[in-house]
């Protein structure tokens, strides 16, 4: 499984626009990009999952570059309620076992 | 909501002791896994059960076993308690190969080994 690089943490502002960005060069053919979120003592929540260029639901954007070393998961407009871990995972479409890294961990001010 | 529950919540042992876990599948769903997910860090796959068999195990040692039930509800026990053990439990619910935005992970257990 390709392994992810993400940054640790990242600060923002409500109403900002968050962009986090996650490396994977070691990405294989058929495996997909998927996102998750966590709150504290909670389990991780889907957030969104994508292949190659952009994919857009009603929570987030994830972009994608045509070599798919790379993806950025983009919050518009956070809020103080978007606090929480976001862990990048790579691997196949299906519910394959997850592989977690330690996410990035941000922090919405008021 | 998830529909997925898992019990107990909380729960302190004594290290040496022996615990076990529960979780709850979604309605439809039959396949189940398990994580353990230590402070600031991410959940770490430890075993999947489909339809009641063993199917796949992290790089957990066997005192970490389960069991998953006719009814798809699953089990996580865990042997001579070790300081380390220490961690939130989580259990994901799915139906096998649907896409992984249709697993669905429980609140978690948290266990303290003292």
């Amino acid at each position: 499984l390709a392994k992810t690089t993400q940054p640790i943490s990242m600060d923002s502002y409500e109403g900002q626009e968050v962009n986090i960005t996650c490396s994977h060069n070691n990405i294989a053919t058929n495996d997909y990009i998927t996102w998750y979120q966590q709150f504290p003592s909670q389990g991780p929540r889907f957030i969104i999952q994508g292949y190659k260029t952009k994919v857009t639901n009603e929570v987030a954007s994830l972009f994608i570059p045509a070599d798919r070393k790379s993806s950025t998961l983009s919050l518009p407009r956070v809020s103080l309620s978007d606090t929480a871990v976001y862990y990048c995972l790579v691997g196949v479409y299906n519910t394959d076992k997850l592989i977690f890294g330690t996410g990035t961990r941000l922090q919405v001010f008021p | 909501e998830t529909g997925v529950t898992q019990s107990p919540t909380h729960l302190i042992k004594t290290r040496g002791q022996q615990v076990t876990l529960r979780c709850s599948s979604q309605s439809g769903h039959n396949t189940v896994s398990w994580y353990q997910q230590a402070l600031g860090q991410g959940p770490q796959f430890i075993f999947q059960y489909y339809r009641e068999e063993e199917n796949g195990r992290g790089n957990f040692p066997p005192r970490f076993s389960g069991l998953q039930f006719p009814n798809y509800s699953s089990e996580l026990n865990v042997n001579a308690l070790e300081l380390d053990d220490s961690a939130l439990y989580l259990c994901a619910s799915s139906f096998s190969g649907a896409p992984l935005r249709e697993a669905f992970f429980g609140q978690g257990t948290r266990l303290t080994v003292v």
